[in-house]
């Protein structure tokens, strides 16, 4: 079935410092590919989007780009902040009924 | 316009008991969708609810049931509730199932003792 893979954390980086998260997927079809972030106690917020191949998603300061070739969807950002510490997971809509299939969640921490 | 509501944001339940958690969608959107994230983990899809129909199952059992009413709002059912069932459960709003992505709530945090 549909799946997807991202690095594991924690992720811990000093302010100012570039951020690459990976994400893989598995999937049957043409999924939309999502970024969700998530601060402590609270529930998920959408960061970015891609709906097709090669389309790039963009959002205060993050990027990802729709990899069809190979099936990744990596997360970066030239310079995180400390406001940037919060889980991050990477998402596709698969499965039938546009049904999210999220990763694991990466554990991102930024030092001032 | 506001966005999903969760209610409540925390409940404590004795195993065997049941619980009801509600949820108001985003203004416009006629999809539901429930998950279930379990601590340290991604979010699993419980089920979905489309125009007060369920229309999407994940592999959860049938004590997990729901409702979506005619305003869309949706409320989550969990009977004989058991210890694995504590996570916090995420509702999702969307106003054309799901594709263009869903907008999240804040979710309820169960507790099973």
């Amino acid at each position: 079935g549909d799946s997807v893979t991202q690095m594991e954390g924690p992720v811990t980086l000093s302010e100012e410092a570039f951020l690459t998260i990976n994400c893989t997927y598995t999937a049957t079809g043409y999924p939309s590919l999502f970024w969700y972030v998530q601060y402590p106690g609270e529930g998920l917020q959408l960061l970015l989007k891609a709906t097709k191949a090669d389309d790039k998603g963009s959002n205060k300061g993050f990027e990802a780009t729709y990899r069809k070739e190979t099936t990744s969807f990596h997360l970066e950002k030239g310079s995180v902040q400390v406001s940037d510490s919060a889980v991050y997971f990477c998402a596709l809509t698969g499965g039938g009924y546009n049904k999210l299939i999220f990763g694991a969640g990466t554990r991102l921490a930024v030092h001032p | 316009e506001t966005g999903v509501t969760q209610s409540p944001t925390h409940l404590i339940k004795t195993r065997g008991q049941q619980v009801t958690l509600r949820c108001s969608s985003q203004s416009g959107h006629n999809t539901v969708s429930w998950y279930q994230q379990a601590l340290g983990q991604g979010p699993q899809f419980i089920f979905q609810y489309y125009r007060e129909e369920e229309n999407g199952r994940g592999n959860f059992p049938p004590r997990f049931s729901g409702l979506q009413f005619p305003n869309y709002s949706s409320e989550l059912n969990v009977n004989a509730l058991e210890l694995d069932d504590s996570a916090l459960y995420l509702c999702a709003s969307s106003p054309n199932q799901g594709n263009y992505g869903y907008t999240f709530g804040s979710g309820t945090r169960l507790t099973v003792v």
